[in-house]
């Protein structure tokens, strides 16, 4: 009973590096997530997809880039890391797209350095 | 723009005794709102939910109670556990998850 998994756990980059942070969830979600969780705030949506091969910008998407090949996987790619984009990094999904709560992954702490 | 607000980043209670932890909202179209809570290493993982029309929720020994005339909802735990030790995040939408905000969150530590 996976839910949703997310590698690696642990990241230290150097700034200028570039990395993929890996999400799959095995519920058959159509709707899946990336957030980021900064120190003393809130989760704030970088992006979202509601299926395969339909992504769209969240609230915070500058660095980021995405991809939906398939339901299951959502990887999260960082292009030219920045020191700003040291944070947890959590995905989730839904079964619906409103009035649902979501499933997390367990995070992946990433330090640009 | 901070639209979800937890303004406790902590609260310490004795087991046995009730926690409540506050969450206020500026947007005046939220009508759904949940609960969630963090362990160390861990995802947030659901709690309880409220929508608009309801003023109240309950599951178990976890209370939701929704003012939406002072946007503010609160969650009640009776009685507390040391188990409950965690860190709580208060969310809410528009209808869409997309649209979701999130709370900074608020550490409850549950003393034996």
């Amino acid at each position: 009973n996976a839910g949703v998994t997310q590698t690696p756990k642990f990241r230290i980059l150097k700034i200028g590096q570039s990395m993929t942070l890996q999400c799959t969830q095995d519920m058959n979600h159509n709707y899946m997530y990336w957030y980021r969780q900064d120190p003393g705030m809130g989760l704030k949506l970088i992006y979202y997809s509601v299926g395969a091969g339909i992504t769209d910008k969240g609230e915070v998407p500058n660095g980021y880039n995405v991809s939906r090949s398939t339901t299951e996987d959502f990887p999260l790619r960082l292009e030219l890391a920045a020191p700003s984009q040291t944070s947890v990094y959590f995905c989730a999904s839904s079964r619906q797209t409103g009035y649902e709560k979501l499933f997390f992954g367990s995070g992946t702490q990433l330090s640009v350095l | 723009d901070q639209q979800v607000k937890q303004n406790s980043p902590s609260l310490s209670v004795q087991e046995g005794r009730i926690s409540i932890l506050n969450c206020d909202y500026t947007n005046s179209m939220f009508d759904y709102f949940l609960w969630y809570k963090k362990y160390p290493a861990e995802g947030p993982t659901f709690l309880i939910s409220i929508s608009s029309i309801k003023d109240k929720n309950e599951d178990g020994r976890f209370t939701v109670f929704l003012n939406k005339s002072a946007k503010h909802l609160s969650l009640h735990i009776v009685p507390s556990q040391p188990g409950d030790s965690a860190v709580y995040f208060c969310a809410a939408s528009a209808g869409n998850n997309n649209d979701m905000r999130f709370g900074a969150g608020t550490r409850l530590t549950v003393k034996p």
